[in-house]
């Protein structure tokens, strides 16, 4: 069954760094979305994807984030400097076509520690 | 989107039926109902969706009563692995990559 794939899944990192979390979406599907989660609070949804450009973003999603798709195969999230409060799981998702009831399928999460 | 409502919490006998309520009662009619669960911060897992119709696939069954304002899924016979947070959420499911927002969801326990 095709997956959505996440690199690293674990990184430690100090305040103020920049931090790149990388995401390999299931091939074939068109939208691409972050989402986090802070350890024992619920899944929040940070930003989707189409075309090239972001769709959708919440308010979590400040200056400090941004995503990219460098080539064919993969979705970036980079923070730019940062801070303790983003120590976060950090979730990929896609999905594909939206007349088809889209169906949105997570990877496994990369764990970021900001230290 | 809609606000769903669940129980906070349930326990279920290992190979029993789980029954895993939800009440979606402002609902509109482009809506869907889309259950995930959450095994111990692993990513969230698709487990099915419906409209108005009941579905069933490999993972579970999905009733949606004829008004859409309630929705149970049944995981028919319950194992030790599908103890997870269950989250049942309504969501547009045309036009342009439409997220999904997370409640607490059912803590879901399978007692051996």
């Amino acid at each position: 069954e095709p997956e959505v794939t996440q690199t690293p899944s674990h990184q430690v990192t100090q305040m103020g760094q920049e931090v790149i979390l990388r995401c390999v979406p299931i091939s074939n599907h068109l939208y691409f979305y972050w989402y986090r989660q802070i350890l024992g609070q619920k899944v929040e949804f940070l930003v989707s994807f189409y075309n090239n450009e972001i769709s959708e973003k919440s308010e979590i999603f400040d200056d400090q984030f941004s995503v990219e798709r460098p080539d064919g195969s993969n979705f970036t999230l980079k923070i730019r400097s940062t801070k303790l409060e983003d120590s976060a799981m950090y979730f990929c998702a896609s999905s594909d076509h939206p007349y088809s009831g889209n169906t949105i399928y997570f990877g496994e999460g990369s764990w970021l520690t900001v230290v | 989107d809609a606000k769903t409502t669940q129980p906070t919490s349930m326990d279920c006998a290992e190979g029993r039926a789980a029954n895993l309520p939800c009440n979606h009662s402002t609902i509109s009619g482009n809506e869907y109902v889309y259950w995930y669960r959450q095994i111990h911060s692993q990513g969230p897992q698709y487990i099915i969706h419906g409209l108005k119709n009941n579905e069933t696939n490999e993972m579970a069954s999905l009733i949606i009563t004829e008004d859409r304002k309630s929705s149970t899924l049944i995981l028919p016979h319950a194992t030790l692995r599908d103890t997870a947070v269950y989250y049942c959420i309504v969501r547009v499911a045309t036009g342009a990559a439409r997220q999904l927002t997370f409640g607490s969801g059912t803590q879901l326990t399978v007692l051996p």
